[in-house]
């Protein structure tokens, strides 16, 4: 049973345009929201995250948005560059827990030339 | 930021052979480490929490006598895949974290198992 899900498993975007990657999830229990970026044969490197009693949160090209009611979160890129064409990963925790994250499927960011 | 190391970054290994993978805080001090396996076209999965001193904690499905985890140290994790199977292949990934529950993890490179 999928707890954060991301349905889209490949998004092609234009250079310049914006790229916006959806996650919904389905534990209410969740309260902090991390979205990675994951090149080929490589591990995972944060991006951006979001708590819950936040619902946007901007960081330079990057801004995560959380719709806690729908449970519901998207990460914009703006402009999107050749460099962003990646697979994108949804996660998931919650505050004061020690568990690991619950991850997505991830997302393929192509952005075309 | 912070640095993981994961080492091998690849191996391949014959049926039945046992495979140790390195997790290596460098420059901070981790009390829990985390291992996940990746499958193709597939999130990552946890597999296990490794805590510094005790014994790993294992998520359900996963052989602890499988798959051995001993945190030694502050900066160092490592996994031991015993008697691997061709099944057994896999994208395994370490995390860490400098501090306690909801901070960003810190990722290692990977080391992609390939079991002949």
């Amino acid at each position: 049973d999928q707890q954060v899900k991301q349905n889209s498993p490949s998004l092609s975007v234009q250079e310049g345009r914006i790229s916006i990657l959806n996650c919904d999830y389905t534990n209410s229990m969740f309260d902090y929201f991390l979205w990675y970026k994951k090149y080929p044969a490589e591990g995972p490197t944060f991006l951006i995250s979001i708590s819950s009693i936040k619902d946007k949160n901007e960081d330079g090209r990057f801004t995560v948005f959380l719709n806690k009611s729908a449970k519901h979160l998207s990460l914009h890129i703006v402009p999107s560059q050749p460099g962003d064409s990646a697979v994108y990963f949804c996660a998931a925790s919650i505050a004061g827990g020690a568990d690991g994250l619950t991850f997505g499927k991830g997302t393929h960011l192509i952005i075309q030339p | 930021g912070a640095v993981v190391s994961q080492h091998p970054s690849w191996v391949i290994c014959k049926s039945g052979t046992s495979v140790k993978i390195e997790c290596r805080s460098l420059d901070f001090q981790a009390t829990t480490m985390f291992w996940y396996r990746q499958f193709p076209k597939q999130s990552l999965m946890l597999m296990a929490t490794s805590n510094e001193g005790s014994k790993a904690t294992y998520e359900q499905g996963v052989e602890k006598d499988k798959f051995l985890i001993n945190h030694a140290s502050l900066t160092l994790s490592t996994l031991t895949v015993t008697s691997a199977h061709p099944e057994d292949s896999s994208f395994y990934i370490c995390s860490a974290r400098p501090g306690l529950a909801n901070e960003k993890l810190f990722f290692g490179s990977g080391t992609q198992l390939s079991v002949l």
